[in-house]
């Protein structure tokens, strides 16, 4: 089956840094990801739509600014939190989907955020 | 705004049982709906995929089921394990095909 995956895992930092995560896709050629985030005991929130060579498109609420996207390849988006804060703390889950697949969407494991 | 709900919140029962997870949505103009799992701390791994224009998928002692115009889908889980402890989660996909609507989960506990 279609295989996604991320990094890092788990990743902790300081107030006010910026954090990058990666999404691949590493047996499929992916020309729409997405970002969600899950807040405990929450369900997933969309984020954002990327399109490979693209802007991605945000969801009501979510700084275009704060939340950089990058698709530069049919198999690796990019997720950078910038000046982040404590209240960024979450678990960011990115999928991608297969092209002719039924719309299918596959999730990577998730990134755990902590921001102290 | 597509809304899904899902019923139970959380289900505890005894190893070897059937048991039904609801999930209903308020958008009936949906591509497809898939049923994921997920274990704490963890990703989503995608059980059933459901077209709009089915009924229901199986896939070993998974069946999901859909109905379209009441907004409604069923997983349905047979002859329950341990292993099948997770939070299992429902999303339809709106009718462009491009954005996943997620319920809240059903939270299972199979007990031995």
């Amino acid at each position: 089956g279609a295989v996604v995956s991320q990094h890092p895992s788990w990743v902790i930092c300081k107030s006010g840094t910026s954090v990058k995560i990666e999404c691949r896709s590493l047996d499929f050629q992916a020309t729409t990801m997405f970002w969600y985030r899950q807040f405990p005991k929450q369900s997933l929130m969309l984020m954002a739509t990327s399109n490979e060579g693209s802007k991605a498109t945000y969801e009501q609420g979510v700084e275009k600014d704060k939340f950089l996207i990058n698709h530069a390849s049919l198999t690796l988006s990019t997720l950078t939190v910038t000046s982040a804060h404590p209240e960024d703390s979450s678990f960011y889950i990115c999928s991608a989907r297969e092209p002719g697949q039924g719309y299918e969407q596959y999730f990577g494991p998730g990134t755990r955020l902590t921001v102290t | 705004k597509q809304e899904v709900t899902q019923i139970p919140a959380a289900l505890s029962v005894p190893e070897g049982e059937n048991l039904v997870l609801n999930c209903s949505f308020t958008d009936s103009a949906i591509y497809n709906l898939q049923w994921f799992r997920q274990d704490p701390g963890k990703g989503l791994t995608s059980l059933l995929l459901i077209q709009s224009s089915q009924r229901e998928q199986t896939s070993g002692r998974l069946n999901a089921s859909l109905d379209k115009s009441s907004g409604r889908s069923t997983l349905y889980i047979a002859a329950s394990q341990p292993g099948d402890s997770a939070t299992y989660l429902c999303a339809p996909t709106d009718g462009t095909a491009s954005k996943l609507t997620f319920g809240t989960g059903t939270r299972l506990q199979v007990t031995l």
